[in-house]
């Protein structure tokens, strides 16, 4: 297993297009999480996934915003109508439920998003 | 609301010199606490995961302790190294039932280690 994959690296779109963008977690990870992080600030939690089952939304993530994970494996996240605002990268992480040893979340390298 | 602080939000310091850096939290009901680190324009790599229960854990140069009362952690760096230079963000999750996932991240301090 190669960690946590995030797919595309980059995205540019104009104002008012819709994007996806896609996370495989490590396969024996129950949990996956979005996160978002702008310049000079610390990731955001955006949403989790147990399983299949989404179990928490944030509050920034707005009704343009959309994740899915089905049959537990893979998660995308879609943006609709993209704004300037919604620049950003977007994290994806996933963790086992229950943590041994000094590690923890394995985050991928990130969806870096620009609206122009 | 649960705020991470970290303290200094940038560093300098010579190759080889051994370093701390300060990360503190408000509410102390924490289940757990993590260190990672963060390249320009990458994702986060996990450096150290500390329990609740558990007052420090090592991984080669680093040491990472908990003072769960005083809302305290801090990461220590023995003999930095120039490759050690990168953004290290300490994140902390709510001892809540049902709520134990969702990490708390502190704004980051930006570590340059000059050669």
């Amino acid at each position: 297993d190669t960690g946590v994959s995030q797919n595309p690296r980059h995205k540019i779109t104009k104002r008012g297009q819709n994007v996806t963008f896609r996370c495989d977690p490590i396969s024996e990870h129950n949990r996956l999480y979005w996160y978002r992080q702008t310049l000079g600030q610390g990731p955001e939690f955006l949403t989790y996934f147990q399983n299949e089952a989404q179990l928490e939304k944030s509050r920034l993530l707005s009704d343009r915003f959309s994740a899915e994970r089905p049959k537990g494996s893979f998660s995308t996240l879609e943006i609709q109508r993209t704004e300037q605002g919604d620049s950003a990268m977007y994290l994806c992480a996933s963790s086992p439920l229950l943590f041994s040893g000094p590690y923890g979340y394995t985050f991928g390298s990130g969806t870096r998003l620009t609206v122009v | 609301k649960q705020e991470v602080t970290q303290i200094p939000a940038a560093l300098s310091v010579p190759e080889g010199e051994n370093l701390v850096l300060n990360c503190s939290f408000t509410d102390s009901a924490i289940y757990n606490l993590q260190w990672f680190r963060q390249d320009p324009g990458k994702g986060l790599t996990s450096l150290l995961l500390i329990q609740s229960s558990q007052r420090e854990q090592t991984s080669g140069r680093l040491n990472a302790s908990l003072d769960k009362s005083s809302g305290r952690s801090t990461l220590y760096i023995a003999a930095s190294q120039p490759g050690d230079s990168a953004t290290y963000l300490c994140a902390v999750t709510r001892d809540s039932r049902g709520s134990n996932y969702k990490l708390t991240f502190g704004k980051g301090t930006l570590l340059t280690v000059n050669p």
